[in-house]
């Protein structure tokens, strides 16, 4: 299957500080990738979808100003928790579908776990 | 949103017996998926399915998409310790701005005991 990274896979920051988190799809381009959010056992909640060269759509409930989405080019889209806060703690996860793969499924990274202090 | 009832919430289970679990949702979807997620790890897709009846196998396991396109199971065979993880079901329409958009259900926690 595609191969999707992210990068960092742990995080520990200081509150108020931002944190930027990469995801990369290594074998294929990505022209959308999404990003998700994940709390202690609980499913996956859609925060955005991060489109190459234009701006993110993000999902109702979520700040825009918050959580910063950049996709600059077709293999790497980067979200930054901007001025981040205890709350912000969470499992973030990203996801690409490959496009010209034989399936429409989306493959996912290996997360990443934000721990603000 | 598209909502996805998935059950049971856990199981647990001795080490070479079956295991089911299904999925419903209220919307109608193009494509489900299952996934695995160990601790600490992102979800790793075990099977697709794409056409309504459709019955896919991926070594012990099995799944099947509903013919009303409503729902989903997943079955393992003969358990393992290895199986351990929380399995998610998923839904994708597959249409216009959506495509990728996966909706999830709320997992199924796998504990398997030697």
């Amino acid at each position: 299957g595609a191969v999707v990274s992210q990068h960092p896979s742990r995080v520990i920051c200081k509150s108020g500080t931002s944190v930027k988190i990469e995801c990369r799809s290594l074998d294929f381009q990505a022209t959308t990738m999404f990003w998700y959010r994940q709390f202690p056992k609980q499913s996956l909640m859609l925060m955005a979808t991060s489109n190459e060269g234009s701006k993110a759509t993000y999902e109702q409930g979520v700040e825009k100003d918050k959580f910063l989405i950049n996709h600059a080019s077709l293999t790497l889209s980067t979200l930054t928790v901007t001025s981040a806060h205890p709350e912000d703690s969470s499992f973030y996860i990203c996801s690409a579908r490959n496009p010209r793969g034989p399936g429409t499924e989306a493959f996912f990274g290996q997360g990443t776990r934000l721990t603000v202090v | 949103g598209q909502q996805l009832n998935q059950s049971p919430q856990s199981m647990f289970i001795q080490e070479g017996e079956d295991v089911s679990m299904n999925c419903t949702s209220s919307s109608i979807f193009n494509t489900w998926l299952w996934y695995k997620q160990d601790p600490g790890e992102g979800p790793v897709l075990l099977i697709a399915l794409y056409k309504a009846g459709e019955l896919t196998s991926n070594g012990r396991l099995t799944a099947q998409f509903g013919i009303t396109r409503k729902d989903s199971f997943l079955n393992i065979s003969a358990s393992i310790p290895s199986d351990v993880g929380i399995y998610f079901c998923a839904g994708q329409l597959n249409r216009g701005s959506t495509l990728g958009r996966l909706y999830f259900g709320r997992g199924t926690q796998l504990t398997v005991w030697p």
